[in-house]
C-alpha cells in the first residue's frame, strides 16, 4: 500500500518547549488528519486539513496541509506533561475510496 | 463527531478459538472501518464494513479469517477466526463523519491477547 513517512519516530523534550513533526509521501492526498493516541485508548482526532496550504490551529496545536499535497506538519507549542502520547498523521489519497493511510507515529515524551 | 463504543474492551483467548468484537455508534453513519494495530505499530486497515453488502477487504486480509457484519447504520461486528498468537493486537473500529470534509473517529479499541 501507500506509505506515509512520519518523523521523528520519537522525541524527548522539556516541558515548555515547542515540538514539530511531519509526514511526507510520494503520493497526493486530499485530506490530512492528525491523531493522538494514549495508552489503552483509540486515536483521538486533533486536526483535520482539507485544502493545500491550509493552516489550522486547535489550541496549542497547529497543522498545515502542504502546498504540493504530499506532506503535512504538526506543531505543538509550549508543551505540557499531558501532551505525552503517540501522534499519528493519516491521509486520504486522492482518488481513493476514503480509506486512511497512517504514518508510523511519533512517540512524544515531555520531561518536567 | 461521533461517540463509538466497542465490546469487549479486552480479552484473552486460546488459539484456535474465535472472538467477535462489536462496534456501536451513537448516530447513523455511512462508512465504518475496522483497523488492526499490532503492538508498538501503526494502524492498518482491515476492511470497510458496508451496510447491506459484503465488506471490502484490504490486501492481506480475507473474509474467512475476519468475517464482518454490518446489519444497520449504527452497528458492526468483526470476528477474528481460528486465532493464533500472531492475531494478538488492538482492533479498532472507526466511522466517517462528513464535517468540513471527511473525518474519521475511532472507538476505544479491543485489546486481544491469544495464548
Amino acid at each position: 500500500g501507500q506509505q506515509l513517512n512520519q518523523s521523528p519516530q520519537s522525541m524527548f523534550i522539556q516541558e515548555g518547549e515547542d515540538v514539530s513533526m511531519n509526514c511526507t509521501s510520494s503520493s497526493i492526498f486530499n485530506t490530512w488528519l492528525w491523531y493522538k493516541q494514549e495508552p489503552g485508548e483509540g486515536p483521538v482526532l486533533l486536526i483535520a486539513l482539507y485544502k493545500a496550504g491550509e493552516l489550522t490551529s486547535n489550541g496549542r496545536l497547529t497543522a498545515q496541509f502542504g502546498i504540493t499535497r504530499k506532506d503535512s506538519f504538526l506543531n505543538i507549542s509550549a508543551s505540557i506533561p499531558s501532551d505525552v502520547g503517540i501522534y499519528f498523521c493519516a491521509g486520504q489519497l486522492a482518488g481513493s475510496a476514503r480509506q486512511l493511510t497512517f504514518g508510523s507515529g511519533t512517540q512524544l515524551t515531555v520531561l518536567p | 463527531s461521533a461517540v463509538i463504543s466497542q465490546k469487549p474492551s479486552r480479552d484473552i483467548c486460546q488459539r484456535g478459538t474465535s472472538l467477535t468484537i462489536q462496534c456501536q455508534v451513537d448516530s447513523q453513519v455511512t462508512m465504518m472501518f475496522w483497523y488492526r494495530q499490532q503492538p508498538g505499530q501503526s494502524l492498518t486497515l482491515i476492511a470497510t464494513a458496508n451496510q447491506g453488502s459484503e465488506a471490502t477487504y484490504e490486501s492481506g486480509f480475507v473474509i474467512d479469517k475476519f468475517p464482518i457484519s454490518r446489519p444497520n447504520l449504527t452497528f458492526s461486528t468483526l470476528t477474528v477466526s481460528n486465532m493464533s498468537p500472531e492475531d494478538s493486537s488492538i482492533y479498532l473500529c472507526s466511522v466517517e463523519v462528513l464535517a468540513g470534509g471527511n473525518e474519521q473517529y475511532f472507538g476505544p479499541g479491543t485489546r486481544l491477547t491469544v495464548t
